[in-house]
């Protein structure tokens, strides 16, 4: 049983390009939730998708948007990059119904990098 | 924002030693939750607490989410290697987003 996939693992782009991100989710699990985890920080909340919509957003500028499709699967798309956006982007997934239902299961990540 | 402060921000431990660290919050959170991160992988969750003044233990690890609800503790006894990573502390409060405090790096001298 697969767990959360993401891709790329690693990706480099220079300032002012736009980047999409790829997660899909853990068997079962119909909600992908995105996190920025810049280097020694901890993970930081960028947004939530359940049934194809935005549910709940961080604090990220409207440069960060995200699509979910009907398979549950996401994509994180972040427009005119900027240097403090290089990270790691982690895409963790949960189910909505199942008891527990707060436990995400994370990703591996894709390590951005803005020259 | 929610800021869960954590500490020690490092840890530099003798192989058998136990492994103490903390977690507060000036927020009441709905759950805590504690993961570990290994470098080049994502967090994975080591416990979950649900109630005010629960103690929970996983195998070597044994967690308490404290009776305010504004803080947790971790504990890891007798080291071994593989304990060596970032362990973080996260809380929920009611929807699904989770915040994470700054991690403690745990290194563990063999």
């Amino acid at each position: 049983d697969a767990g959360v996939t993401q891709s790329p693992t690693h990706l480099i782009k220079t300032r002012g390009q736009q980047v999409t991100l790829r997660c899909s989710p853990k068997s079962g699990h119909d909600t992908v939730s995105w996190y920025q985890q810049a280097l020694g920080q901890g993970p930081q909340f960028i947004f939530q998708y359940y049934e194809e919509e935005e549910r709940q957003r961080g604090n990220f500028p409207d440069r960060f948007s995200g699509h979910q499709f009907p398979n549950y699967s996401s994509e994180l798309n972040v427009n005119a990059l900027l240097l403090g956006d290089s990270a790691l982007y982690l895409c963790a997934s949960s189910a909505i119904q199942a008891a527990g239902a707060n436990v995400l299961t994370f990703g591996a990540g894709s390590r951005l990098t803005v020259l | 924002g929610q800021q869960l402060n954590q500490s020690p921000q490092s840890m530099f431990i003798q192989e058998g030693e136990d492994v103490s660290m903390n977690c507060t919050s000036s927020s009441i959170f709905n759950t805590w939750l504690w993961y570990k991160q290994d470098p080049g992988e994502g967090p994975v969750l080591l416990i979950a607490l649900y109630k005010a003044g629960e103690l929970t233990s996983n195998g070597r690890l044994t967690a308490q989410f404290g009776i305010t609800r504004k803080d947790s503790f971790l504990n890891i006894s007798a080291s071994i290697p593989s304990d060596v990573g970032i362990y973080f502390c996260a809380g929920h409060q009611g929807a699904q987003k989770l915040v994470f405090g700054q991690g403690t790096r745990l290194t563990i001298n063999p």
